[in-house]
């Protein structure tokens, strides 16, 4: 009964590769995002996707291409990975709701080793 | 540019105690406000969510408070407990459906 899956949860990697990480929701939401946490623990939004269309894309290195087959899945390809990289990725939906109402729902994350 | 700041970044208490967790947030022009809570090696829980209309909200033991013209929020959990141990994260939804988040203020309970 997973809302946000999220996989893999652990990802160990040599730099300059290239790896995927798949999020999928199973509440209906409209809308998905991807979330980076680094070292020092502080949430970044990397991009959201409505519909399948993107909606924000915050300054993110072109090396990170989010991909929405569905509604419900919101897929992050990564290349030529660097050591900056490492991190912990969260993705999130939510509902299309009023925005004074509207909660985002969070992933279990994937931690991301880059060596 | 929206900047969200809570302090103290880490707080201990002994069990029973009331735990004061402190928010604030550069720029008032927000839809509302939230409060997760994060486990080690886990995901967020949302905890409570105020509309920028309300001033305050309440769940069980957890009251948040929001005063937007000061840009400032307070969750108070009362009578702690070890289970509360965690980060919490203070988050605000702005324009764009962003959310711009704190650092977090990490809990420790003690028995």
């Amino acid at each position: 009964d997973t809302a946000v899956s999220q996989t893999p949860k652990y990802l160990v990697t040599q730099m300059g590769n290239d790896k995927s990480i798949k999020c999928e929701q199973n509440l209906g939401h409209d809308t998905m995002y991807w979330y980076k946490q680094d070292s020092k623990k502080f949430l970044k939004i990397m991009f959201s996707y409505n519909n399948k269309e993107l909606i924000i894309n915050e300054t993110v290195p072109n090396r990170f291409s989010p991909k929405s087959p569905d509604k419900a899945h919101l897929n992050l390809h990564i290349n030529s990975l660097e050591l900056g990289d490492s991190a912990v990725y969260f993705c999130a939906s939510s509902q299309d709701l009023d925005r004074s109402q509207e909660t985002q729902y969070f992933g279990p994350g994937t931690r991301l080793l880059v060596l | 540019k929206q900047e969200v700041t809570q302090i103290p970044a880490a707080l201990s208490v002994p069990e029973g105690e009331n735990l004061v967790l402190n928010c604030s947030f550069t720029d008032s022009a927000i839809y509302n406000l939230q409060w997760f809570r994060q486990d080690p090696g886990k995901g967020l829980t949302s905890l409570l969510l105020i509309q920028s209309s309300q001033r305050e909200q309440t769940s069980g033991r957890l009251n948040a408070s929001l005063d937007k013209s000061s840009g400032r929020s307070t969750l108070y959990i009362a009578a702690s407990q070890p289970g509360d141990s965690a980060t919490y994260l203070c988050a605000v939804m702005a324009a764009g459906n962003k959310l711009t988040f704190g650092g977090g203020t990490r809990v420790l309970v003690k028995p």
